[in-house]
């Protein structure tokens, strides 16, 4: 059974930095064609990809967003981590990571909500 | 980059077949998969289509995906319409440049 779980702060305030951690288990992140993604979603609008690590490590970002993400793998701890830098009121939404393979997501984690206010 | 316009909201009566679109603005519909994902209120999304028309393994075959060159689109089709599939569907796709593209999202009333 694929499982994934997100945690980090419910809270975050202006300018700092926010580091989730996506922990996973039944697969494997050094198989061929998969992946991790992050995924956001601000209460009441739609889907935004975040990012993605690759199998072999790649890393790729959304373009908007790229200067102020960073995505990262441990395979050894099953978990992948993303922070995003300089947030903002505007960055407050549930975030998800997602299972990837071959660019086809399932499943998703239940998501964390993160709301940034002073 | 390229995008995928889905309509905002459909709606339609139990029992009946409704059809949701995904465009694609510029690349061939035909050159990456599509997936279709179904949010519940609440919910994290889940998958109910891959790969144009395939079903997970659990969705029930009124879920069906198709994709049309001509109008370089996406569809998903629900028949036998239950208040249960009441939710957003979001379409995704990929290329080499764009490694993960979401739709905007359609909001489904079953009324």
């Amino acid at each position: 059974q694929v499982t994934l779980r997100e945690s980090g702060p419910a809270l975050v305030k202006p300018t700092q930095t926010l580091t989730l951690t996506c922990t996973f288990s039944g697969f494997s992140l050094t198989t061929s064609g998969m992946c991790v993604s992050w995924i956001r979603q601000p209460p009441g609008k739609a889907l935004e990809w975040l990012a993605l690590i690759d199998w072999d490590d790649e890393k790729y970002y959304s373009a908007s967003l790229q200067t102020r993400l960073t995505i990262s793998k441990d395979t050894s701890k099953n978990q992948v981590v993303l922070t995003m830098t300089n947030m903002d009121p505007v960055d407050t939404a549930t975030y998800y990571c997602a299972r990837g393979f071959l660019r086809k997501f399932d499943p998703w984690g239940q998501g964390t909500l993160v709301t940034v206010s002073s | 980059n390229f995008m995928l316009t889905q309509p905002h909201s459909v709606s339609e009566s139990p029992g009946k077949t409704v059809t949701i679109s995904c465009t694609r603005s510029s690349g061939s519909i035909a050159s990456n998969y599509v997936q279709w994902y179904q949010q519940r209120p609440g919910s994290a999304p889940t998958s109910v289509i891959s790969e144009n028309n395939e079903r997970p393994s659990g969705v029930p075959d009124r879920f069906s995906g198709s994709i049309d060159s001509s109008s370089n689109s996406a569809s998903l089709t629900i028949s036998g319409l239950k208040t249960e599939d009441e939710a957003d569907y979001y379409c995704q796709s990929y290329d080499s440049s764009n490694p993960v593209v979401f739709g905007g999202g359609t909001k489904l009333t079953v009324l």
